[in-house]
């Protein structure tokens, strides 16, 4: 069974920093593509951040480019998002997701960010 | 960026009937077009791909269909647990892949 674990979501000041982690298990992990999508509450869901099976690729969002950094280790089965000077409206859940050909296929179920002072 | 529009926004419906919720793309995304359900509190879970395909594990009571612009999910006869939000996704324009806002399907 797929299982897609994230953590290292808390409460961060306005231009703080975070490091949130997913821990994947049930798939050969070094064969997927990796996302991270949020979901402020209430609201829709956005792509944020992904990253190739090698690493050789990675893609933000405009509203993250410079700003937060993806990565993985593939010898942990885990995924990275580097969150560095947030802004309020970064507050979301965030879901660690599995890619299968483009599609979306598995998710996790989310860490909170919540940015405040 | 494709921008996908959901309709209605809202959709009030009784256990048993019919609900055909509709998803809009700006621009053709051929048949890449996905479906997920979720449950407050849930993560999304993936109903149909290929705008049409049920994923695993997916009730037959679940069909999509449409092509291009226009696509459609139909549940044949709600169950309770079918009240969810429904968001549609097109996965054609990788990796700028889009989701709509979402239809609240209630009771």
């Amino acid at each position: 069974e797929v299982q897609l674990v994230e953590s290292g979501g808390v409460v961060v000041q306005p231009g703080g920093s975070l490091r949130l982690s997913c821990a994947a298990s049930g798939f050969t992990f070094n064969d997927y593509t990796m996302h991270w999508v949020r979901q402020v509450p209430g609201k829709g869901l956005e792509r944020v951040s992904l990253i190739t099976w090698d690493g050789g690729y990675t893609f933000y969002a405009d509203s993250v480019k410079g700003r937060f950094t993806i990565s993985r280790d593939n010898s942990k089965n885990s995924l990275y998002l580097q969150m560095n000077r947030l802004r309020s409206e970064d507050s979301a859940l965030y879901f660690c997701v599995r890619e299968r050909g483009r599609l979306v296929d598995h998710w996790g179920q989310g860490t909170p960010v919540i940015v405040s002072s | 960026e494709i921008v996908m529009t959901q309709s209605p926004a809202t959709l009030s419906v009784s256990p048993g009937e019919r609900a055909t919720l509709s998803c809009r793309a700006s621009q053709s995304v051929g048949s890449t077009l996905a479906w997920y359900q979720q449950k407050i509190g849930q993560a999304p879970r993936l109903l149909i791909y290929g705008a049409s395909t049920r994923a695993t594990g997916v009730p037959a009571r679940f069909s999509g269909r449409g092509s291009g612009t226009e696509f459609t999910l139909t549940i044949s006869s709600l169950q309770y647990e079918d009240f969810a939000v429904y968001y549609c996704q097109q996965y054609n324009d990788w990796p700028m892949y889009t989701f709509g806002q979402g239809t609240k399907l209630e009771i």
